[in-house]
């Protein structure tokens, strides 16, 4: 199985402020990568996928970049609707492993 | 509209079995997978397994092979996620989304608790 690692695992931010996640996957995924943003006793909702697409209607203060191992989740300027906790999955090959979520709290 | 329900929360002993399902509307069933992703109170999602309904493949993560069983029935387009005897640390939320081959799980069910308590 391939293993995806998240770091860090928590944060703390302001609003306004630019934040970066990182995931880093234990072999190559090409650009098979998709970002959630989980908000408590909510389904997943998905922010980018093929590692920098943006799914519509999420805003552009989103991005992602990354191939093949590593792989990164920027919010450019973090909304108070931001708060929540992000998970990275590949979907390269099966089982679609996820890292193991990042947690961004309000400081 | 694309759309996937899940049936209600279930609380159960140990011991007993379970299905829980997940009901798609709005696209054509049969040309999507079905993937089920556990998360264990406080805890992070994990992938289970899938099911392609158009020729019934089906996959499981090694670490659900054998403890549950999914399945699809395709006359009422519904997946199902089950199990024979529950125990206490398959307490946690289960959803269901879609997935097209070789993209990612683009539509969500809202969820199915199960609780498996003495």
């Amino acid at each position: 199985d391939i293993q995806m690692t998240q770091s860090p695992s928590s944060l703390s931010a302001s609003v306004g402020d630019r934040v970066t996640i990182t995931c880093r996957a234990s072999q190559a995924i090409s650009r098979w990568l998709v970002w959630y943003q989980q908000k408590p006793e909510k389904a997943p909702k998905s922010l980018i996928y093929a590692a920098s697409s943006l799914e519509s209607g999420v805003p552009s203060r989103f991005s992602g970049s990354g191939s093949g191992t590593e792989f990164t989740l920027t919010i450019s300027s973090l909304q108070p609707e931001d708060f929540a906790t992000y998970y990275c999955q590949q979907y390269n090959s099966y089982p679609g492993t996820f890292g193991g979520g990042t947690k961004v709290e309000m400081k | 509209e694309v759309q996937l329900v899940q049936s209600g929360a279930e609380v159960k002993k140990p011991g007993e079995s379970l299905k829980i399902s997940c009901k798609a509307s709005g696209y054509s069933f049969n040309t999507y997978s079905i993937v089920w992703v556990r998360q264990m109170p406080g805890k992070g999602l994990e992938w289970m397994g899938f099911i392609y309904p158009g020729d019934s493949d089906t996959r499981y993560s090694p670490s659900f092979q054998g403890q549950v069983t999914i399945s699809a029935d395709k006359s009422i387009a519904t997946a199902y996620l089950q199990w024979t005897s529950l125990k206490a640390s398959d307490t946690a939320m289960y959803y269901c989304a879609r997935q097209s081959p070789g993209s990612r799980p683009d539509y969500w069910g809202q969820g199915t608790l199960v609780t498996v308590s003495s």
